[in-house]
């Protein structure tokens, strides 16, 4: 199936925790970014990365890290949860220009 | 920096009406380009139109067009025909092609077709 996937769909975390959460993609795209969506905030964008052993940050990056190994995967790592940090996650990916990113279905992610 | 803002939280349109839905940007690079997503209830991210900053023409998907204003930083979307299954949060969100190609959302319209 191509298009871009996200595991897990659910997690529960406690404060304090570590984890990341996985994304792949198999279209070959150069691009891929990592959002997160809270409600009346839009999609913010968490880190990005052009390229293999490419990433930035992008508008919300603090208590999250990212690397970029190879060309498909992208996971982004909570190293210490905050309840702040509940919220949907979105990883999406993109030739770049004029093409739009495919996401993927999404994360809920819940600090307690 | 990039900024984009959509100033209705919500917006209310018939069956078989069309809707403009808001959406204005900010960007110091001549390069940009616009899309245009929506979001039903389910969750899914759904690209809808594209609207890059040197085409002449304003794009057309289906019954999805936008109204692309240069000169006024605007590129408002506009759905004809509204029909139930459009009910869901549409975002704006704006790419720079030239120097970063992030891509920054606006904080979405969420909209209501009624019959």
């Amino acid at each position: 199936n191509a298009g871009v996937t996200q595991t897990p769909k659910f997690q529960v975390l406690k404060t304090g925790q570590s984890m990341t959460l996985q994304c792949a993609q198999d279209m070959n795209h150069e691009y891929m970014s990592w959002y997160r969506q809270d409600p009346g905030m839009g999609l913010r964008l968490i880190h990005y990365s052009v390229g293999a052993g490419i990433t930035d940050q992008g508008e919300v990056p603090n208590g999250y890290n990212v690397s970029r190994s190879t060309t498909e995967d992208f996971p982004l790592r909570l190293l210490s949860a905050a309840p702040s940090q509940t919220s949907v996650y979105f990883c999406a990916s993109s030739y770049g220009g004029r093409y739009g990113y495919t996401f993927g279905s999404g994360t809920r992610l819940t600090v307690v | 920096a990039q900024k984009i803002t959509q100033t209705q939280p919500g917006m209310f349109v018939q069956e078989k009406e069309a809707v403009t839905l808001d959406c204005t940007y900010d960007t110091s690079d001549p390069s940009y380009g616009l899309f245009w997503y929506k979001q039903p209830s389910s969750g899914e991210m759904i690209f809808l139109i594209y609207q890059g900053s040197y085409d002449q023409q304003n794009a057309t998907e289906g019954r999805y067009s936008l109204n692309f204003q240069k000169a006024r930083k605007s590129a408002n979307l506009v759905i004809s025909a509204s029909q139930l299954g459009d009910s869901a949060m549409y975002f704006c969100a704006m790419r720079d092609l030239d120097n970063t190609d992030k891509l920054i959302f606006g904080t979405g319209t969420r909209l209501q077709v009624f019959p």
